[in-house]
């Protein structure tokens, strides 16, 4: 069965700096991979996915990941934040057919002044 | 707006009542998925609708759950006998899906801004 882990619960950063959010993921083939961002109170909305390809995916707001077979990861990344940046970021994998998204159960990022 | 919607976008009711949700998908998308996110959690998979045919049914949704998609488009999710434990975040996703091979904007599900659903 797919799974996907996200061991940061909550991220502290400021603004203006770096931040990586986690993603491991469990899964038997190559899998399509995702990172979406939720409001409070709001939405799903896509950042960006991994399907195949360049493992260097850029998204949208300045939003990159990188696809680690080896690791079993889908990190992402972004070098500066903004305060509006400030929400709930899933990671999430597709099965085969992509019918089926499992979340990991997200890290709440805080941005402080 | 040519995004997912879902109506309405809150609901509070008492333990006991029956509650449905509606959601309007973007409208060439023949693919429709509901999810439920409860505090703190990662939505979760409920049931995925391919045009008018359920073809696939998490064993989160029990007896008290059903889904329906009459005419292909629209979908609606009636919770029956609503429990404490049903008060969520119910989202609905869509996209498209065909034979050959499918751009990444096709293989990708759009969400809606969901319905939140307090039961007391």
């Amino acid at each position: 069965a797919q799974s996907v882990t996200q061991p940061d619960i909550h991220i502290t950063v400021s603004e203006g700096a770096s931040l990586e959010l986690r993603c491991n993921y469990s899964y038997g083939a190559t899998p399509y991979l995702f990172w979406y961002v939720q409001s409070p109170g709001q939405g799903l909305q896509l950042l960006l996915k991994y399907f195949s390809g360049d493992t260097l995916v850029q998204g949208i707001k300045g939003f990159e990941a990188e696809f680690k077979r080896s690791q079993s990861s889908f990190n992402l990344r972004k070098p500066s934040v903004h305060w509006s940046d400030a929400a709930e970021y899933f990671c999430a994998v597709g099965n085969f057919g992509n019918e089926k998204l499992t979340f990991g159960t997200g890290t709440r990022l805080t941005i402080i002044p | 707006d040519t995004g997912v919607s879902q109506d309405p976008r809150h609901k509070i009711t008492k333990r006991g009542q029956n509650v449905t949700f509606r959601c309007d998908p973007i409208s060439e998308h023949n693919r429709l998925y509901w999810y439920r996110q409860t505090l703190g959690q990662g939505p979760e998979f409920l049931t995925y609708f391919q045009n008018e045919a359920q073809l696939e049914k998490s064993r989160l949704l029990s007896d008290r759950f059903s889904a329906e998609r009459p005419k292909g488009s629209f979908s609606t999710l009636e919770i029956q006998r609503t429990e404490q434990g049903d008060s969520a975040m119910y989202l609905c996703a869509s996209r498209f899906s065909g034979r050959g091979l499918l751009t990444s904007s096709q293989e990708t599900q759009y969400f809606g801004p969901g319905t939140r659903l307090l039961v007391l």
